[in-house]
């Protein structure tokens, strides 16, 4: 079936505006993962979702970080008043299940860039 | 919390073996991913430890000390296609299902 796929690809936005980034897990899939990546750094984790719910929300890095998961399946993260410093890569993965899985699918990121 | 330590890059030619470690500090380790990143890639799976020892498919192989909180990616046959960035992650049974990701080890392979 199809992969994890995320739109836009890319995003350039002015500093203040608001943005959403949507991510479409693979088909069945409960478990979904948010991680940011700037330019030549590891992967900086986010949030995860298990089903509906968001267990783990450490890792956003400010109020103005949201994310939503409906329906078990489509998430969107939202940030809000952007600022230059939430330029990165955003990426989302999936997986079966969030224990006793341990290969995580990711898609190929939407690219924000803050000017 | 957690920290993982890899080199920043490496460099090797075409036909030769690389190893790319790992060190990292959890409290609850569960487990040892490696991952690769092409260039403007998303990143792939490519192996999982549990367990001490080492794990091959083909290619290339991980190994996992757990004693020694220490892990490796073995490369054999280096293609030209293996350049990429490589990263190394963790699992933690007190943090659920996310990943702790390395900085990443960027491999370059020449001719």
């Amino acid at each position: 079936g199809a992969g994890v796929s995320q739109s836009p690809s890319n995003k350039v936005t002015e500093k203040g505006k608001d943005v959403e980034l949507r991510c479409d897990p693979i088909s069945g899939h409960t478990a979904l993962y948010w991680y940011r990546q700037s330019l030549g750094q590891g992967l900086e984790f986010l949030i995860y979702f298990q089903g509906n719910s968001a267990p783990d929300k450490s890792g956003l890095p400010s109020d103005r970080f949201s994310a939503e998961r409906t329906g078990g399946s489509v998430s969107t993260l939202t940030i809000q008043r952007t600022q230059q410093e939430d330029s990165a890569v955003y990426l989302c993965a999936s997986s079966l299940e969030v224990q006793g899985t341990y290969e995580q699918y990711f898609g190929p990121g939407t690219r924000l860039t803050v000017t | 919390g957690q920290s993982l330590e890899q080199p920043s890059e490496v460099t090797a030619v075409e036909g030769a073996i690389v190893q790319i470690n790992c060190t990292y500090q959890t409290s609850g380790f569960y487990g040892l991913s490696w991952y690769q990143q092409h260039d403007g890639g998303a990143p792939t799976f490519l192996s999982y430890n549990a367990l001490d020892g080492l794990e091959e498919t083909g290619r290339f192989s991980s190994f996992l000390s757990r004693s020694d909180s220490y892990g490796y990616l073995l490369l054999q046959e280096l293609q030209m296609k293996d350049s990429a960035s490589y990263f190394c992650a963790v699992r933690d049974r007190n943090q659920g299902g996310k990943l702790i990701f390395g900085q990443g080890t960027e491999l370059s392979v020449k001719p």
